[in-house]
């Protein structure tokens, strides 16, 4: 059984750049979350998709959007890139929206300069 | 508003001793309570959860949380610290609903002295 991964581990980018973050979920997952870390914080909720369809989304700016893919892989995308962007984005997964356990990545370091 | 507070920035605890990293919690409803420990530039990692039933839930690694309905609380312990715990730890609350997202403290840092 494997875990969730998430690609690129670290990634520099300039402000106002889009940038694409990438999450494959564990076996068996249809559910993905992507949250957002900043540096001394707790993750904050981004949003979910189940099936394909966005689930929820937290309080981030459209300029965040996401995908997800038949094979419940997943994007997200974010427009416009600004300084306050920069932080760990973590993607985590699970079965169904009912919560059965959430496995999370390793995360993906993103820095805008 | 689903809420969880993690009232410690940082928890000192000499080797050997016990241990225990506090949080309490705020939610309309029944509380799904979990811990996740995350180490420097890692993703987060499953301790434990509570859901229903016994008030002591034991997890990984030899942590256990206790759940205190009237307090509010879920607190982590662990009987006997070891270096290797020294890590940065959340405590999360599920808010319910078609999403059950998962609302986490702020963390604490939990330093563990030889």
């Amino acid at each position: 059984e494997t875990g969730v991964t998430q690609s690129p581990t670290h990634l520099i980018k300039t402000r106002g750049q889009q940038v694409t973050l990438r999450c494959s979920s564990q076996s068996g997952h249809n559910t993905v979350s992507w949250y957002q870390q900043a540096l001394g914080q707790g993750p904050q909720f981004i949003f979910q998709y189940y099936r394909e369809e966005e689930n929820g989304r937290g309080n981030f700016p459209p300029r965040f959007s996401g995908l997800q893919f038949p094979n419940y892989s997943s994007e997200l995308n974010v427009n416009a890139l600004e300084l306050d962007d920069s932080a760990l984005y973590l993607c985590a997964s699970s079965l169904d929206r009912v919560f059965y356990g959430y496995t999370f990545g390793s995360g993906t370091r993103l820095t805008v300069v | 508003a689903q809420s969880v507070a993690q009232p410690e920035d940082q928890v000192n605890v000499a080797e050997g001793n016990p241990l225990t990293v506090k949080c309490t919690y705020s939610v309309s409803g029944n509380p799904y309570l979990f811990w996740y420990v995350q180490y420097p530039n890692r993703g987060l990692q499953f301790l434990l959860k509570y859901i229903t039933g016994d008030n002591l839930v034991k997890g990984s690694y030899g942590f256990e949380a206790e759940f205190n309905k009237s307090q509010t609380s879920f607190h982590l312990k662990k009987p006997s610290a070891l270096v290797s715990d020294s890590a940065l730890y959340f405590c999360a609350v599920i808010n319910g609903g078609a999403t059950n997202k998962l609302i986490f403290g702020t963390g604490t840092l939990l330093a563990v002295q030889p």
